[in-house]
Order: structure tokens, then C-alpha cells, then sequence
């Protein structure tokens, strides 16, 4: 069975700092992976999505890296801003484009003005 | 803009009764979509799995009578709470993957449902 951990469960930063948000995954046969943002008493926003044949994917200030067989990916923040607050959930796919997502249980970052 | 809308984002109702909850695609057709339920600083759990033309696939342990689901058009799929109950309060949200191979999903914005 497929796990998602995402440690440290919270994380408070100065405004500026980059950042790296970690995501963990038991098993390595997966379809793809995505990162959401949730903001408090909202739905998710989809951020990056990296398919399994992919190592990383880019947006603004946010890079994604996958590394399947260490059941690993990383999001990275670059000069982060407190606009960036929110909870930050990974999920994988094991396979198949309309397969159950597994999350993790997410990361809430403060970033301090 | 939104690419999944849900409907409503919050409800209050009391204990016994029944609420529905509509989950909208935007513009794309959706043969399947997915219902979650979140607790307070809790990840999202997946209920179900919403078909269109077929019963929905519930994930052990979550009662397909209390939780019916109506997968009513290739855009509208709904999720109703019957005999509603304080513990049911929570916020549930549903899913669409986005048309193609790519895998990726689109989720709606929520609804709080409370139970007095």
C-alpha cells in the first residue's frame, strides 16, 4: 500500500528565505506526482505536476524535483514571500491518468514579513 | 479561473436531514470524479469514486447508503449526506482529472458542511 509522508508537519520562515518542502513515498511505481496548495477553508490549487519520466518541473518560483527511486520529490521556493503561507500537499498516482491520488498529510508554511 | 465548481461552498443543516452537494465540471466532460472528505489539519481522504453511466466505488469503510452518489451527466456528479449526523460535519471536496493522459487533477473549492 502506497504511503505519502510530508515532514516536517509545519514550518515558519523569514520573508526571503528559499525553501525546500519534502515529500516521501513508499512505493516507487508511480504514474506521476503532483503538488497542491491549500489555503484555510479552501480547495486545492494544483502547483506542479511531474510525470514518473520526468525529473523536475518549473513555475515562477517554484521548482518540483522527482527522484522515483528513492521515493522522493522536493518543492522548492525560491525567496519566499508571506503571500506564500498555505499548506503544501504532494500526492502520487500509482498509475493510469484517472487513478486514486494518495496525499501526504501536507506541510504549513508561515513565511514572517 | 475555476476549472471544477461545487455547490454550495458551505450548508448548516440539523441532525436527520439530508443535504446535497453538486460537483461541476467547466467546460471539459468528466466520465469520473472523485469525493474527499478533510477534517481540521487533516489531509484529504477519498470516500469515493463517481462514475458516469455506473454505481460509484466507495473505499472500504465509508457507507454507500449514507453516502449516495449520482454521477447525473458527463459534467455533474453529486455527493448526498442523508440522515446527516454532527459527526459527519467536515469539509468535503470533490475531483476531475483533466481530459487526457497527463494524469492531472483538477479539484473544486469545497464545502462545509455542519451538522447541529
Amino acid at each position: 500500500k502506497q504511503e505519502v509522508t510530508q515532514i516536517p508537519a509545519a514550518l515558519s520562515v523569514p520573508e526571503g528565505e528559499n525553501l525546500v518542502l519534502n515529500c516521501s513515498f513508499t512505493d516507487s511505481a508511480i504514474y506521476n506526482l503532483q503538488w497542491f496548495r491549500q489555503d484555510p477553508g479552501k480547495g486545492l490549487t494544483s502547483l506542479l505536476l511531474i510525470q514518473s519520466s520526468q525529473r523536475e518541473q518549473t513555475s515562477g518560483r517554484l521548482n518540483a524535483s522527482l527522484d522515483k527511486s528513492s521515493g522522493r520529490s522536493t518543492l522548492y521556493i525560491a525567496a519566499s514571500q508571506p503571500g506564500d503561507s498555505a499548506t503544501y500537499l504532494c500526492a502520487v498516482r500509482p498509475g493510469g491518468a484517472n487513478s486514486k491520488l494518495t496525499f501526504g498529510k501536507g506541510i504549513t508554511l508561515s513565511v514572517r514579513p | 479561473g475555476a476549472v471544477v465548481s461545487q455547490h454550495p461552498s458551505w450548508v448548516i443543516c440539523k441532525s436527520g436531514t439530508s443535504v446535497k452537494i453538486e460537483c461541476r465540471s467547466l467546460d471539459f466532460q468528466a466520465t469520473t470524479m472523485f469525493w474527499y472528505r478533510q477534517f481540521p489539519k487533516q489531509s484529504l481522504m477519498l470516500m469515493a469514486t463517481s462514475n458516469e453511466g455506473s454505481k460509484a466505488t466507495y473505499e472500504q469503510g465509508v457507507e454507500k447508503d449514507k453516502f449516495l452518489i449520482n454521477h447525473a451527466s458527463l459534467t455533474l456528479s453529486t455527493l448526498t449526506v442523508t440522515s446527516a449526523h454532527p459527526e459527519d460535519s467536515s469539509f468535503y471536496i470533490c475531483s476531475a482529472p483533466k481530459p487526457g493522459q497527463s494524469g492531472e487533477q483538477y479539484f473544486g473549492p469545497g464545502t462545509r458542511l455542519t451538522v447541529t
